[in-house]
């Protein structure tokens, strides 16, 4: 069963903060984030493992609540290349073979 | 440049025509995927293949044949499709084991139009 991301959409001016949630239903393993420019590939962000550390991706981080079963993105003083669509990936027994994404959240930074 | 490379960027074709798409990936990784991304919809896994052995096929019909011939190359054979399966088809990598730590590295995709 796929997850479920919210917000769908957010609009940020640059150096602002945000947050994207991402939800489960099932007990998770791991939780991966991906971004997608329009027209380009999804770029990898970080993988999140059950019992493991926050993750940082430059000013990106994202943290994993096992029991609540689901991961958040925190986007912090946002620059213009922020800008494209997030998306979570989940997996429950430990293989990125059987990773369902979320509808993605679309993520855009103003001047 | 994530080092999977996908052709043609963009298809048009009948619902009789056949066709494949092509992947190709310079990062000696071990599996290779398929994924449909239609519009408003999440990415849905099609295919995985691991040292070019299918390890995955997510209840996908028929007329969407994968061929993978090597660790490198994979093909995604299209033939009798439908309008509905219109859809950028994406294509990834990784380094194989199938762990949950493994990042999955994209190519930009086919935008596959059915008419």
């Amino acid at each position: 069963q796929q997850p479920v991301q919210s917000p769908q959409a957010v609009i940020l001016r640059e150096g602002e903060d945000a947050v994207i949630n991402c939800s489960s239903s099932k007990a998770l393993y791991s939780v991966h984030w991906y971004r997608q420019k329009h027209g380009e590939a999804p770029v990898f962000l970080m993988i999140l493992l059950k019992g493991g550390e926050q993750m940082r991706h430059e000013k990106i981080s994202a943290s994993f609540n096992e029991k609540k079963q689901q991961s958040s993105l925190y986007l912090t003083a946002s620059q213009l290349s922020y800008s494209g669509t997030y998306f979570c990936g989940t997996e429950s027994g430990g293989s990125n073979y059987k990773l369902t994404f979320g509808k993605g959240t679309l993520l855009t930074v103003n001047p | 440049e994530t080092g999977v490379t996908q052709t043609p960027r963009h298809l048009v074709m009948g619902m009789t025509n056949k066709k494949s798409l092509k992947c190709e990936q310079h990062l000696g990784h071990n599996a290779m995927y398929w994924y449909k991304q239609s519009a408003k919809k999440p990415l849905e896994l099609m295919f995985v293949y691991s040292l070019e052995e299918r390890v995955e096929n997510n209840s996908v019909p028929s007329r969407f044949s994968p061929e993978c011939p090597n660790s490198s190359h994979l093909f995604l054979h299209l033939h009798t499709l439908q309008p509905e399966d219109s859809a950028l088809y994406l294509c990834a990598s990784s380094h194989g084991a199938g762990g949950a730590d493994e990042k999955l590295f994209f190519g930009s995709g086919t935008q596959l139009s059915v008419l």
